[in-house]
């Protein structure tokens, strides 16, 4: 069973919609992760969390929006998608040591999303 | 550029059938070497970390191998809950602020 939740795991909106994928870890890991996951392709990281604070967004348009409440929880929130967005979304955690982060990621089953 | 690529991109066996997966990597200095098991649909597991050349895990008929180059995924021996998309990722000290770069992954199914 994975210790990283991630809700819903499936959403269907369309593209003048607002919605929020939810991820929660209890393994008191410092940096969450969001990746983003189409077809037959490897994970594409979009934006690294640490201590809380946003520390890489790799390019990622405005209608995705991070947030990090607190340690235990990250969001995205999605809003005016286009249809090509349809993937699934991967949630991370990890550990910081030193300050550095953890090639050890623990991911969560993921959100379906599919935008119409 | 860091590159890591991944080969076969599919392999079929048949159960009990031995075989290894390659993972060749270019990387200015490698912090560490992560291989994944991805179930479709579901997001990758954590299988091994390697961190210098010679070095190997295993974890029941898997087995995680490094060299200067490459890693070789060993699978000994396995049954069909062993089909999956197997997916090798580095770590380096260098331009890639510590991300994990992935390659494209092999998908392996075992047939009884």
């Amino acid at each position: 069973d994975t210790e990283v939740t991630q809700t819903p795991k499936h959403l269907v909106m369309g593209m003048t919609n607002k919605k929020s994928l939810k991820c929660e870890q209890h393994m008191g890991h410092r940096a969450m992760y969001w990746y983003k996951q189409k077809a037959k392709k490897p994970p594409e990281l979009m934006f690294v969390y640490s201590y809380e604070k946003l520390s890489i967004n790799e390019s990622v348009p405005s209608r995705f929006s991070p947030e990090c409440p607190n340690s235990s929880l990250l969001n995205l929130h999605l809003h005016a998608l286009q249809p090509e967005d349809s993937a699934l979304y991967l949630c991370a955690s990890s550990q910081l040591t030193s300050g550095r982060r953890t090639g050890e990621l623990f991911f969560g089953e993921g959100s379906r999303l599919t935008v119409l | 550029e860091d590159q890591v690529t991944q080969s076969p991109e599919a392999l079929r066996l048949q159960e009990g059938e031995s075989s290894s997966l390659n993972c060749s990597y270019t990387v200015s200095g490698l912090r560490g070497l992560f291989w994944y098991r991805q179930d479709p649909g579901k997001g990758p597991e954590f299988l091994f970390t390697l961190y210098s050349a010679g070095e190997e895990k295993e974890k029941e008929r898997l087995k995680a191998t490094l060299t200067k180059k490459e890693s070789f995924l060993h699978i000994t021996a396995p049954k069909p809950e062993d089909s999956a998309t197997y997916l090798c990722a580095v770590q380096d000290y260098g331009g890639s602020q510590g991300n994990l770069i992935f390659g494209k992954g092999t998908k392996l199914s075992v047939k009884p």
